[in-house]
C-alpha cells in the first residue's frame, strides 16, 4: 500500500523561485490538506479539500496555491518563494476519521 | 473557531511511570472529534488514539488512553509504563463534523516528551 506519497523529499529554491510540492493518496480519500511544521508551532494547516474541485484556505494560506482536479491528487503551489516559506511541509488525507501523513518535504528557501 | 491548546512544551518522565500530557480545546459544535498523534525525531507522524464527542468512554489503546472530559473542554493522553522509544513530540488535534460533511483538522503546538532511564 503507497498510502500518501509526497515528492521530492528535499528541495532547496532560491527566493522568488516558484515550484509545486506533489501529493498522491491511493486511499479514495475525499479529504486531503496540507501542512508546515516550524519548531515550536506544531503543524499549522495551509490549504484542505473536502473532495475534487473543492478546496478550502487554512490558518496560514498566504502565499501558496492549490487545486484538486482528481481525488488523488492536491499540489501545493509556491509562486514566489520566500525565506519565511522554509518549512517541512506535510500532505495528509483521510474519510472521516485519523489523518493519513506523507513522510514530508523538507524545503529551504535561500 | 477550533483552537487547541498544549500548554506544556516539554515533559519528563522515569522510564516505567505514567505521564499525562495536556489537550485544551475550544469548539462551538456539539459533534467533533480528538485525535493525539506521536511524531518520533525520525519526522513521521503516527496516529495514536482517537475520541468522538459523543463516545460515552474514554477511548484506550494499549499503553495510551485519552481522558476525556466534554465540560471542561480537555482532551489529555496518558501513556502509562513509559519506555524509551515513547520520547517524540505529541500533538493533539481536532476535526468539527457537520451532519453531511466534515471539516478540517487543527493541530496544537506540541509537547516534548523525554523519557529518563
Amino acid at each position: 500500500n503507497a498510502g500518501v506519497t509526497q515528492t521530492p523529499k528535499f528541495q532547496v529554491l532560491k527566493t522568488g523561485q516558484s515550484m509545486t510540492l506533489q501529493c498522491a493518496q491511493d486511499m479514495n480519500h475525499e479529504y486531503m490538506s496540507w501542512y508546515r511544521q516550524d519548531p515550536g508551532m506544531g503543524l499549522r494547516l495551509i490549504h484542505y479539500s473536502v473532495g475534487a474541485g473543492i478546496t478550502d484556505q487554512g490558518e496560514v494560506p498566504n502565499g501558496y496555491n492549490v487545486s484538486r482536479s482528481t481525488t488523488e491528487d492536491f499540489p501545493l503551489r509556491l509562486l514566489s518563494a520566500a525565506p519565511s516559506q522554509t518549512s517541512v511541509y506535510f500532505c495528509a488525507s483521510s474519510h472521516r476519521g485519523p489523518l493519513h501523513f506523507g513522510n514530508g518535504t523538507r524545503l529551504t528557501v535561500t | 473557531a477550533q483552537k487547541i491548546t498544549q500548554t506544556q512544551p516539554g515533559m519528563f518522565v522515569q522510564e516505567k511511570e505514567a505521564v499525562t500530557l495536556d489537550c485544551t480545546y475550544d469548539t462551538s459544535d456539539q459533534s467533533y472529534g480528538l485525535f493525539w498523534y506521536k511524531q518520533p525525531s525520525s519526522g513521521e507522524m503516527i496516529f495514536l488514539i482517537y475520541q468522538g464527542s459523543y463516545d460515552e468512554q474514554n477511548a484506550t489503546e494499549g499503553r495510551y488512553s485519552l481522558n476525556f472530559q466534554k465540560a471542561r473542554k480537555s482532551a489529555n493522553l496518558v501513556i502509562s509504563a513509559s519506555q524509551l522509544g515513547d520520547s517524540a513530540m505529541y500533538f493533539c488535534a481536532m476535526r468539527e463534523f457537520t451532519k453531511t460533511s466534515y471539516d478540517k483538522v487543527i493541530f496544537g503546538p506540541g509537547t516534548s516528551l523525554s523519557v529518563i532511564p
